[in-house]
């Protein structure tokens, strides 16, 4: 099993640029999560998905969508990059729609927006 | 805003000694979780304790919860090199599905 696979690895977008950050994975998790990482600030928790066509907003959710059409697959929308944006984004996902389970996560993309 | 706050945020000791992480929560959880992070890579699941469980052990970890305090502790025994990473807390609110994390430790052990 690959796990969570997450890419591009690093991108550098200009101002006011769109990119989709792709997450997959195999391992048939109904959850799946995107989170930003930021120097001194830990994890903040961007949008979730507890299933195909459910997704809801976590702690950081302005300037991103998501959408979950299959089980595999929950990509990351930055619809108009802006500087503040520029992180280290990582996909999680674990089993069922509750928190007795561990997060699986992919490597992370490293998002620098100019 | 972050559910947990790791306390200290940065820890430096010699191989062989013991390392001691502490975070603190701010709402009601139903279990809570400790994560580590090697630099430039993705977070691994170290373990899971639950809100009605007061210690718990994994090889040379140690938990402990106190949902009194809303803290726990992470104790890494007769540490290693290999042990140099940033250490993460992570709790769910009873009535949520996400998982929020706090800053972090960040854990060197010197050879």
């Amino acid at each position: 099993n690959a796990g969570v696979t997450q890419t591009p690895k690093f991108q550098v977008l200009k101002t006011g640029q769109s990119m989709t950050l792709q997450c997959a994975q195999d391992m048939n998790h109904e959850y799946m999560s995107w989170y930003r990482q930021d120097p001194g600030m830990g994890l903040r928790l961007i949008h979730y998905s507890v299933g195909a066509g459910i997704t809801d907003q976590g702690e950081v959710p302005n300037g991103y969508n998501v959408s979950r059409s299959t089980t595999e697959d929950f990509p990351l929308r930055l619809l108009s990059a802006a500087p503040s944006q520029t992180s280290v984004y990582f996909c999680a996902s674990r089993h069922r729609d509750n928190s007795y389970e561990k997060l699986f996560f992919g490597s992370g993309t490293q998002l620098s927006v100019l | 805003s972050q559910q947990g706050e790791e306390d200290p945020q940065a820890l430096s000791i010699q191989e062989g000694e013991n390392a001691t992480m502490n975070c603190s929560y701010k709402t009601s959880i139903n279990n809570l979780q400790w994560y580590r992070q090697n630099s430039g890579r993705g977070l691994v699941h170290l373990i899971l304790i639950r809100s009605n469980e007061r210690e718990k052990h994994s090889g040379r970890l140690r938990v402990t919860l106190d949902t009194s305090k809303k803290s726990s502790s992470l104790l890494i025994t007769a540490s290693r090199a290999a042990d140099t990473a940033s250490y993460f807390c992570a709790t769910d609110a009873q009535n949520n599905n996400d998982m929020r994390f706090g800053a972090g430790t960040r854990l060197t052990v010197k050879p």
